[in-house]
């Protein structure tokens, strides 16, 4: 499973207020990405990190920061939550050697914004 | 731009009856492939992947993937199914040169039902 947890795995929150996910690994993997899954999107990459301090957009990532303070730890805020940002929210990181061009997935979080 | 075209979001076959789930992308350079599939409230699994080499690849539980550069297409296939096989099953590309190009594109999902 590549050693990939994400906190919470639920959480249910109000319109208009901050909401951080939380991603973690034990791998010392770099390349970190956040994906959100919708139905009849599949996934959209909403921001990835490619080292301590070093982030850049994905396709979906209006209302959306992140942030990596240390490796192993891959932080996405919303900082104002709004009912289109429910979703489920998978961690992915990308493997090295031999399986360096795939990412694997966490469990995923499911966040519904009322 | 890169972009993956799954045909059919609901597929149903019968147990030990042939797997054929259809991918099929569109991208300016030959582009790494992959097929996950995602049990439900789970996250994705890595079935399989093309990269380089031999264009017929195998992956996890039976499942095995061709990729036809011609067709522009990576189907899934698995000779007969089984009851477990019952998931959303996701096709996704990659471009091959990694500077700026980190986006797995996915396609938007089959769903695969297994009859009794």
């Amino acid at each position: 499973d590549a050693g990939i947890t994400q906190s919470p795995r639920h959480k249910v929150t109000e319109t208009g207020t901050p909401v951080t996910l939380r991603c973690h690994q034990t791998e010392n993997h770099r390349y970190m990405y956040w994906y959100r899954q919708d139905p009849g999107h599949g996934l959209r990459l909403i921001h990835y990190s490619y080292g301590v301090k070093d982030t850049d957009k994905g396709e979906v990532s209006d209302g959306y920061s992140v942030s990596r303070s240390k490796t192993e730890d891959f932080l996405l805020t919303l900082e104002s939550a709004t009912s289109s940002q429910t979703s489920v929210y998978f961690c992915a990181i990308r493997a090295s050697g031999p399986q360096k061009e795939t990412q694997y997935f966490g469990p995923g979080t499911r966040l519904l914004v009322l | 731009a890169q972009s993956v075209t799954q045909l059919g979001s609901h597929v149903s076959v019968s147990e030990g009856a042939l797997v054929l789930l259809r991918c099929n992308y569109s991208s300016s350079v030959p582009p790494y492939l992959f097929w996950y599939v995602q049990y439900p409230n789970q996250g994705l699994q890595l079935l399989l992947k093309y990269t380089t080499g031999a264009t017929l690849v195998k992956g996890i539980n039976g499942f095995e993937a061709e990729f036809k550069k011609s067709e522009t297409s990576f189907h899934l296939t698995k000779p007969s199914a089984h009851m477990s096989d019952a998931a959303e099953y996701f096709c996704a590309v990659k471009s091959p040169m990694n500077f700026g190009n980190e986006k797995l594109t996915f396609g938007t999902g089959t769903r695969l039902t297994i009859i009794p």
